[in-house]
């Protein structure tokens, strides 16, 4: 089946340090892969998604590489901000006619804080 | 307006007791899915529905049950609460078109305790 393995946290960085937060997979096809981000008091939201292997998503000074021959997507940020302070989640979706495997598989998420 | 609201927010409920968390959802998918969030455990599958006659078993379906009333609510039920049930829920929708690459919408999730 699908999972989805993250670093543990919780990460506590200073403003304008460089972020890393791990993420390794497995799953049966070509999966999907995505970052959410969870804010406070927030539900999930789409932070940035890669389709195919090498390709690059990026968004909000975010950035993580579809790497199919270590089975990863770390997600990176160069100078992170106090702002940045959230829950970070990292998914796979495949695109086999399976109905449960065309599921979300979450990982367990790390909990990052910026102190400014 | 959010494209997915959940309600309750918040609620406190007694052991034994049936209650209901509803979702409805203004993003036209044909997909939705309820999750459990526990701390460090991540986001846990209960169900999920495919159209209003196409309703599945996640992997922690036990003690939880569903409603698909329309293809815009998807309503979750505990019939028995219990304390072990205290969790933070949430509910998404997704489109079915495409190839498996299309995002989650997430509702703003209802933080259940019971007590």
């Amino acid at each position: 089946g699908n999972s989805v393995t993250q670093m543990e946290g919780p990460v506590t960085l200073s403003e304008e340090a460089f972020l890393t937060i791990n993420c390794t997979y497995t799953a049966t096809g070509y999966p999907s892969l995505f970052w959410y981000v969870q804010y406070p008091g927030e539900g999930l939201q789409l932070l940035l998604k890669a389709t195919k292997a090498d390709d690059k998503g990026s968004n909000k000074g975010f950035e993580a590489t579809y790497r199919k021959e270590t089975t990863s997507f770390h997600l990176e940020k160069g100078s992170v901000q106090v702002s940045d302070s959230a829950v970070y989640f990292c998914a796979l979706s495949t695109g086999q006619s399976s109905g449960s495997a065309r599921q979300l598989t979450f990982g367990s998420g790390t909990q990052l804080t910026v102190l400014p | 307006d959010a494209d997915v609201t959940q309600t309750p927010r918040n609620r406190i409920t007694k052991t034994g007791k049936r209650i209901m968390l509803e979702c409805s959802q203004t993003k036209g998918h044909d997909r939705m899915y309820w999750y459990r969030q526990d701390p460090g455990l991540g986001l846990r599958l209960i169900y999920y529905s495919f159209d209003v006659k196409d309703i599945n078993k996640g992997e922690i379906s036990d003690g939880y049950s569903v409603s698909r009333q329309a293809q815009a609510k998807f309503s979750l039920s505990l019939e028995s609460a219990i304390p072990n049930q205290t969790a933070l829920y949430f509910c998404a929708t997704r489109t079915s078109a495409g190839t498996g690459n299309t995002e989650a919408f997430f509702g703003q999730g209802t933080r259940l305790t019971v007590v």
